[in-house]
Parts: structure tokens; C-alpha cells; sequence
């Protein structure tokens, strides 16, 4: 079965570092697909964040640029999201996505990241 | 960063109504555009893409069109099951950016 599985902390500090995994199941994160992060604030839209290739091209949005990261571990079949100096804005639900061409067809069930103290 | 426009932000609508979403692009994306559908605390899923095409699997009553900087998401026969936000996305430049959503509501 084709899966994207989110985990991580549903809770950091301000200031602090939100990390995320992603482990990638019934696909070949070696695949011809982008493996990218979208969040959501609560009651908003949606907003990507950047994404990953197997051979470690990225692309950040450059809003974010400055604090993000994403990365890829493809002998654990896991993509990660590294977001720094997180502030009350940062709190959303965090989605783990892919791309296959411009079609974002696999989708994680998201996970709720809260900053707070 | 392109701006996409959507509107309505909501709308209401009874079962068997057409529906229809407007996008805008801030500037042209030729068909560069897919539209997702959203359930209440769900992923996203793709409908539409590349304007007007139908993702496999998705019912025919939903359709696309438009290119350039208008586009138009047509549900030609609401049905209960279609209760959702839909979120029109381009892929014409990077960063890739979503419509602001129209909720969907039934009369």
C-alpha cells in the first residue's frame, strides 16, 4: 500500500526548532518524484513549504528559505523538515506530500504542530 | 510569488445546483493548474489537473477550464458527498502557491 506517514513533536517552543519525518512505504523514494512538505494554518490555506529529490536537489519557498531545511534518507525511505526559530505563525497542520510531475497525488494524513510555551 | 485569487470564499448551494469557482492568476500561467478538494480535517486530493483535465477515478461532474489568468471549477450537479473547500494550485513558477479555498456548503 502506498503511504506517507507524518511524525514528529505536536508541540515546540518558540524560538525552538520543529523537526518532522516523513517514512515513504509502497513506493521507491528513488522514484521519479519530488517529496515535499505543505502546512496549513488552523482555518487557512494551504502553503508549500519546499521539497526534496532523491539525488538531493532542493527547492524552498523563499519565504520560509531562510529557516528551512528538508532532507532525505533514502536507506530509511524517510524525508525530513527542519523548520528553526519557529513563532506562534509556524503553528499548522504540517502535510508530507509527492509529486509525480506537477500532480500531488500521495498525500500524508498531516500531523498538528503547536508552538507555544 | 504568483497570487491565485479564488472566489467565492464560501458559497451555498442545494443538491443537483451547478457549482462554480472562479481562480485568478497574477499573471499568466498558461494551464499551468491543478484544483484539489479537501475534506474536514483530510489531505487534500487532486480533481483537476493541467486546467481541465479529469484525475483518474474523479467523478465527471467536476470539470475545469481557463487559461492564462482565469480559470473556472465547475461542479455540474452538486451532491452531498462534495461538501468540501476546494483550493484552485499553479505550477508555473516556483514557489508553488494555492487559492486562498472555497468552501462549499449545502443549502
Amino acid at each position: 500500500q502506498v503511504q506517507l506517514q507524518e511524525s514528529g513533536p505536536g508541540l515546540v517552543k518558540p524560538s525552538g526548532t520543529l523537526s518532522l519525518t516523513c517514512a515513504v512505504s509502497g513506493v521507491s523514494i528513488s522514484s521519479a518524484n519530488w517529496w515535499s512538505w505543505v502546512r496549513q494554518s488552523p482555518g487557512k490555506g494551504l502553503e508549500w513549504i519546499g521539497e526534496i529529490y532523491h539525488s538531493g536537489s532542493t527547492n524552498y519557498n523563499p519565504s520560509l528559505k531562510s529557516r528551512v531545511t528538508v532532507s532525505v534518507d533514502k536507506s530509511k525511505k524517510q524525508f525530513y523538515l527542519k523548520l528553526t526559530s519557529v513563532a506562534s505563525a509556524d503553528t499548522a497542520v504540517y502535510y508530507c506530500a509527492s509529486r509525480y510531475g506537477w500532480k500531488y497525488l500521495l498525500w500524508g494524513q498531516g500531523t498538528l504542530v503547536t508552538v507555544s510555551s | 510569488d504568483i497570487q491565485m485569487t479564488q472566489s467565492p470564499s464560501s458559497l451555498s448551494a442545494s443538491v443537483g445546483d451547478r457549482v462554480t469557482i472562479t481562480c485568478q492568476a497574477s499573471q499568466d500561467i498558461s494551464n499551468y493548474l491543478n484544483w484539489y478538494q479537501q475534506k474536514p480535517g483530510k489531505a487534500p486530493k487532486l480533481l483537476i489537473y493541467t486546467a481541465s483535465n479529469l484525475e483518474a477515478g474523479v467523478p465527471s461532474r467536476f470539470s475545469g477550464s481557463g487559461s492564462g489568468t482565469d480559470f473556472i471549477f465547475t461542479i455540474s450537479s452538486l451532491q452531498p458527498e462534495d461538501i468540501a473547500t476546494y483550493y484552485c494550485q499553479q505550477y508555473d513558477n516556483l514557489p508553488l502557491t494555492f487559492g486562498g479555498g472555497t468552501k462549499v456548503e449545502i443549502k
